[in-house]
């Protein structure tokens, strides 16, 4: 089983939709979360660290539930900009060797 | 600076020939990471640094891969003899703590022939 389990998608939704993302972790000691998107094969940027209390940024909300190790995105009013592959990573170890999910495509659709 | 840098951003070495590539972490950012994206968005750690100092190195390759983070240089991966298989963007990544986010260099694409 992987460390890290995402949706594999592709999601493919029309502007203005609301998308949500699924991650799963299999390591309890796993100490910080974060969504990154990658464009086509480009460096992984950072969108958001993930936090207890949930965060939001602008459009963009995460969820992070230790109980049953589960971590969401929620994506607002998508734009044709936000077409990229999203990671669900998490810090698993205190060295901070950062472990990715395989990513979830997302296609915004005119 | 305030960017990962990387260089070169492609590379090709013919089968056996050395690679090496480089990174220079954010200013005053304590750690750095190197990571392999070979196929889809499977990424595997190489190797981390405390400043100077390997941090984690369980996902070196050893017998052909090593690392360096010497002071007042730009990191350093080097992959000696190079095979097919090691053909895949490589991604170099600074955090200021070892428990933050982590921010990444624009990759190094090695293609091996």
């Amino acid at each position: 089983r992987k460390e890290v389990e995402q949706d594999p998608g592709p999601f493919n939704v029309p502007e203005g939709a609301t998308v949500a993302f699924n991650c799963t972790y299999s390591n309890s000691a796993s100490q910080s979360f974060f969504w990154y998107r990658q464009d086509c094969r480009k460096e992984p940027k950072l969108l958001m660290s993930v936090y207890s209390s949930g965060n939001e940024d602008g459009r963009f909300t995460a969820q992070l539930n230790r109980a049953s190790q589960y971590i969401s995105l929620l994506i607002r009013d998508s734009k044709l900009s936000d077409s990229a592959t999203y990671l669900c990573v998490v810090n698993i170890r205190r060295t901070g060797q950062l472990t990715f999910g395989s990513g979830t495509q997302l296609t915004v659709l005119p | 600076g305030e960017e990962v840098a990387q260089t070169p951003k492609h590379l090709v070495r013919g089968e056996g020939q050395k690679a090496k590539l480089y990174c220079a972490p954010i200013k005053g950012h304590s750690y750095v990471f190197w990571y392999q994206q070979v196929l889809k968005n499977e990424f595997k750690f190489l190797i981390s640094f405390q400043n100077e100092n390997v941090f984690d190195e369980t996902g070196m390759p050893k017998e052909r891969f090593s690392a360096k983070c010497l002071p007042n240089s730009p990191c350093s991966l080097e992959i000696q003899a190079t095979k097919l298989e090691d053909s895949a963007v490589y991604f170099c990544a600074s955090s200021p703590t070892g428990d933050t986010e982590a921010f990444f260099g624009q990759g190094t694409r090695l293609t091996v022939v």
